[in-house]
């Protein structure tokens, strides 16, 4: 059965931290990894990633995929308040469609 | 602009009714789907559609229905069969076959139950 972990399943920090979010996976078939986050309601679009080893980033975030380890991280720095979401890891298949991890909460305090 | 609208924000149903939740793309996108998301949970799988008068079941189907008449859209039926339909509700659409397929989302429904 396809399957997604995320961890921690909750986090709390302070401005200013860096953190760091986990995904594994075991998929077959595997295409890609996604990162979303989702502050209220519709989660938006963060990265792909589709090759191992290529880092991705934008502003202070940055992922990187390991298909041998089959896992991949999000690393936020310089954390700030409006960080504050539910980050969310999918895995896109061949002939399927994505699978969902249980999301990874973030709080970020003053 | 082009996007994915959900209608309505919230809903409510009443015991052994049925509701239905719009959903609306206007990004020409041939695949469609249905996730249901509860609190501190991911997003599970309800349908999917890849093509107009198509559509599969996902991971967890009972008592839902669907139905995709036009590309542009595809409305879920929350069922009376539905026993525990209080959640968030997303619609989400892609391209298939594209080599940078990713989800694109609406801003959701809340359904609660009176």
């Amino acid at each position: 059965e396809d399957k997604v972990v995320q961890s921690p399943l909750s986090l709390v920090v302070h401005e200013g931290d860096t953190v760091t979010l986990n995904c594994s996976y075991e998929v077959t078939n595997f295409r890609s990894l996604l990162w979303y986050k989702q502050e209220k309601k519709a989660p938006t679009f963060l990265f792909m990633l589709t090759s191992s080893g290529i880092e991705k980033k934008s502003g202070r975030l940055s992922s990187i995929l390991d298909k041998k380890e089959l896992f991949s991280i999000l690393n936020i720095t310089a954390t700030q308040t409006g960080d504050s979401a539910i980050y969310l890891c999918a895995v896109v298949f061949y002939g399927q469609n994505f699978v969902f991890g249980p999301g990874t909460r973030l709080s970020v305090l003053p | 602009d082009g996007g994915i609208t959900q209608s309505p924000k919230y809903l409510f149903r009443k015991e052994g009714q049925n509701v239905t939740l719009s959903c609306e793309q206007n990004l020409n996108h041939d695949a469609m789907y249905w996730y249901r998301q509860d609190p501190g949970q991911g997003l599970r799988l309800i349908y999917y559609s890849q093509i107009v008068n198509d559509f599969q079941k996902g991971d967890i189907a009972e008592g839902y229905s669907v139905s995709r008449e036009k590309k542009e859209s595809f409305p879920l039926t929350v069922t009376s069969a539905q026993k525990n339909p209080t959640a968030f509700y997303l619609c989400a659409s892609s391209i298939r076959g594209a080599t940078n397929e990713k989800l694109f989302f609406g801003s959701g429904t809340q359904l609660s139950v009176l």
